[in-house]
């Protein structure tokens, strides 16, 4: 099945920084490739995806990338800010026959960003 | 805009008690999921349902839980029999189109004693 990897586990940036976060997925028939941001306690945010269609998608200060061939998919912010600080979580969807979208998670990235 | 609403935010609840946790889909979905995160772990797919059946289920999802849509707002989760490796939080999200933009609720924090 589908495993996804995401790197780093934790990130300490200065406030005005860019920050990127890489993962990495072994199933190539994966078509779908969400973002989360998780604050604490609350759900997991979906803050940005990208088809397998596409390479690169972008709304204001984050941007995804997507490199079919070498099946790795990067978060990149940008300006970042204190309220930036949270928990990101890449995932990735399995395109088998059956298969109705379920995410398969990596383990997250704890985002820091100091003022 | 939309969301998914959960209830109760946080249950606890004795080893070997049934509980059944609540969620409400954004209303036009027709997509609906079950995920849970044990505390600092990633999050895991449990289950997904489609025209009022399951579509996909993990591992995870053994003969102790069960899935329910028993109107046209709510969508359930069941454990029949609870033990204290089920303590985590359990996320419900929905999708309007296969897979894609799933949105999550803000979750049920279950504590089995």
């Amino acid at each position: 099945g589908e495993n996804v990897e995401q790197h780093p586990s934790t990130l300490s940036v200065q406030e005005g920084d860019s920050a990127v976060i890489k993962c990495t997925y072994s199933d190539s028939a994966s078509n779908y490739f969400p973002w989360y941001k998780q604050e604490l306690g609350k759900g997991p945010q979906l803050i940005i995806d990208i088809r397998s269609n596409v390479g690169e998608k972008k709304d204001q200060r984050i941007a995804v990338t997507l490199n079919k061939t070498a099946k790795h998919f990067s978060l990149h912010i940008t300006e970042t800010q204190p309220e930036d600080s949270a928990v990101y979580f890449c995932a990735a969807t399995p395109n088998y026959g059956g298969s109705q979208g379920n995410l398969i998670f990596g383990k997250g990235t704890k985002l820091s960003v100091k003022p | 805009e939309p969301e998914v609403t959960q209830t109760p935010s946080h249950q606890v609840t004795q080893m070997g008690q049934e509980v059944i946790l609540r969620c409400v889909p954004i209303s036009n979905h027709l997509y609906f999921y079950w995920y849970r995160q044990i505390l600092g772990q990633k999050v895991e797919f449990l289950v997904s349902f489609y025209n009022n059946e399951i579509s996909e289920k993990s591992e995870i999802f053994d003969d102790q839980f069960s899935v329910e849509r028993p109107d046209g707002s709510n969508f359930t989760l069941k454990i029949r029999s609870t033990k204290l490796e089920d303590s985590a939080m359990y996320f419900c999200a929905s999708s309007g189109e296969r897979g894609y933009e799933q949105y999550f609720g803000p979750g049920t924090r279950l504590t089995v004693t």
